[in-house]
């Protein structure tokens, strides 16, 4: 059961637009997020997070929007530049006492046309 | 700067063989560290919490004695594919965290490994 849902494996934007990549998660019990973004050959790198008692998080071109009634995330890069294509990945935890386990999406593929 | 190294990047070996890959963090102390294994386009599963000092705690359906896993400082944990087999071929990735409150967790390059 994928608890955290990428549904776009892909996406292509042109380089100076927003790229907007969608995240979507079941387990109610989640309330803090992240996005990782992960280069060929490399280990995925913490990007931006977010806690449930937030709607938005903003860390210069990169926001990061929660909607909990819609259980939904969302990662806006605005404006895109050519070395944000990688691969992004949306991850959920429960902040109870100690634990630390995060659930992972499948990804999402971001290619920046020039 | 990466602040967690994954050793070996890379690792073929014969079936039968164990294999050990080491994560170490680099500028900081992490009594916590974490095992992944990811399978060709799906997401980075848990295997297992390292916590230094004391044993490992698994997930579900991941088998304790087949991954051996040692977290003997504050910055280093081994895992160890033993006796390995074709199926176990995987790309592992290892991360560790500061130890305060809400401190992300930073990923290793990840180790690629083929058994034959």
């Amino acid at each position: 059961d994928q608890q955290v849902k990428q549904n776009s494996p892909s996406l292509s934007v042109q380089e100076g637009r927003i790229s907007i990549l969608n995240c979507d998660y079941t387990n109610s019990m989640f309330d803090y997020f992240l996005w990782y973004k992960k280069y060929p050959a490399e280990g995925p790198t913490f990007l931006i997070s977010i806690s449930s008692i937030k709607d938005k998080n903003e860390d210069g071109r990169f926001t990061v929007f929660l909607n909990k009634s819609a259980k939904h995330l969302s990662l806006h890069i605005v404006p895109s530049q050519p070395g944000d294509s990688a691969v992004y990945f949306c991850a959920a935890k429960e902040s109870n006492f100690g634990n630390e386990k995060l659930t992972f999406g499948t990804g999402t593929r971001l290619t920046i046309i020039p | 700067g990466a602040v967690v190294s994954q050793h070996p990047s890379r690792v073929i070996c014969k079936s039968g063989t164990s294999v050990k890959i080491e994560c170490r963090s680099l500028d900081f102390q992490a009594t916590t560290m974490f095992w992944y294994r990811q399978f060709p386009k799906q997401s980075l599963m848990l295997m297992a919490t390292s916590n230094e000092g004391s044993k490992a705690t698994y997930e579900q359906g991941v088998e304790k004695d087949k991954f051996l896993i040692n977290h003997a400082s504050l910055t280093l944990s081994t895992l160890t594919v033993t006796s390995a087999h074709p199926e176990d071929s995987s790309f592992y990735i290892c991360s560790a965290r500061r130890d305060l409150s809400n401190q992300p967790q930073h990923f290793g390059d990840g180790t690629r490994l083929s058994i034959l």
